[in-house]
C-alpha cells in the first residue's frame, strides 16, 4: 500500500499567514493527489485535485504544488475560516489512503 | 441539488451485523463510481471501499476484506455497505462520497453528512 506521510501534524498561524503543509507518498503516485478540508462535525470538502488543480468554488488563495512524490498544499493569506484540518489523499492506485491530517489553529 | 444522505447507522454488539444507505439525488448516479470513507472518532480519515458506476470493479481496504460488502442499485440511486463480524475497531463516522467529475483518480466531491456506527457490548 501506497503510504502518505503529512506534515506537520499541527500548525499554528495568523490571520493573513501564509502557511504550506506538505504530503510526501512512499512511491510514485503521478500527479493523483488530493486535498481536502474539514471543520469539526463536518464532511470532508474537496479543495485540490490532480495535485494543482483548483476545486470549482474553491478560493483562489489555495493552491497545490508536486515535485517528484512529495506534493504542497499553500494557503497564501490565511482567513478565519480556513482554521481546520487538513488531508492529504493518494487516488493513484486502490487502496487509496490519506495523509494522517495537519489541525491548522489560530496562533 | 447535488446530494448525498446515509442511513443505518446505530449501536451494535461486537460480532453483529448492520448495513449502511446511502441515497443519491441531483445527479446521474448509475454514472459514478462512489465510495465510503470512515473517521474513528478523534482520528484522521480511512477509505474503506469503491464501486464503480456499473460494478466493474469494486475494491475494499485490508481491514474490512472478508467482513464488508458493498453493492449499489443504479434504479434506486442508492449505495450500500453491508457490515458483518463488526468489532469495536469498526467504530466511526461512515461516510459515502462520490468520485470527482466521473474521474477516480480526482478525488471525492460530494459527501454526506455521515452515519455513526458504534460497536459495544
Amino acid at each position: 500500500d501506497i503510504q502518505m506521510t503529512q506534515s506537520p501534524s499541527s500548525v499554528s498561524a495568523s490571520v493573513g499567514d501564509r502557511v504550506t503543509i506538505t504530503c510526501r507518498a512512499s512511491q510514485d503516485i503521478s500527479s493523483w493527489l488530493a486535498w481536502y478540508q474539514q471543520k469539526p462535525g463536518k464532511a470532508p470538502n474537496l479543495l485540490i485535485y490532480a495535485a494543482s488543480s483548483l476545486q470549482s468554488g474553491v478560493p483562489s488563495r489555495f493552491s497545490g504544488g508536486a515535485s517528484g512524490t512529495d506534493f504542497t498544499l499553500t494557503i497564501s493569506s490565511l482567513q478565519p475560516e480556513d482554521f481546520a484540518t487538513y488531508y492529504c489523499q493518494q487516488a493513484n492506485s486502490f487502496p487509496y489512503t490519506f495523509g494522517q491530517g495537519t489541525k491548522l489553529e489560530i496562533k | 441539488e447535488v446530494q448525498l444522505v446515509e442511513s443505518g447507522g446505530g449501536l451494535v454488539k461486537p460480532g453483529g451485523s448492520l448495513r449502511l444507505s446511502c441515497a443519491a439525488s441531483g445527479f446521474t448516479f448509475r454514472s459514478y463510481a462512489m465510495n465510503w470513507v470512515r473517521q474513528a472518532p478523534g482520528k484522521g480519515l480511512e477509505w474503506v471501499s469503491s464501486i464503480s458506476g456499473h460494478t466493474g470493479y469494486i475494491y475494499y481496504a485490508d481491514s474490512v476484506k472478508g467482513r464488508f460488502t458493498i453493492s449499489r442499485d443504479n434504479a434506486k440511486n442508492s449505495l450500500y455497505l453491508q457490515m458483518n463480524s463488526l468489532s469495536a475497531e469498526d467504530t466511526a463516522l461512515y461516510f459515502c462520497a462520490r468520485v470527482n467529475q466521473l474521474r477516480e483518480n480526482y478525488g471525492m466531491d460530494v459527501w454526506g453528512q455521515g452515519t455513526t456506527v458504534t460497536v459495544s457490548s
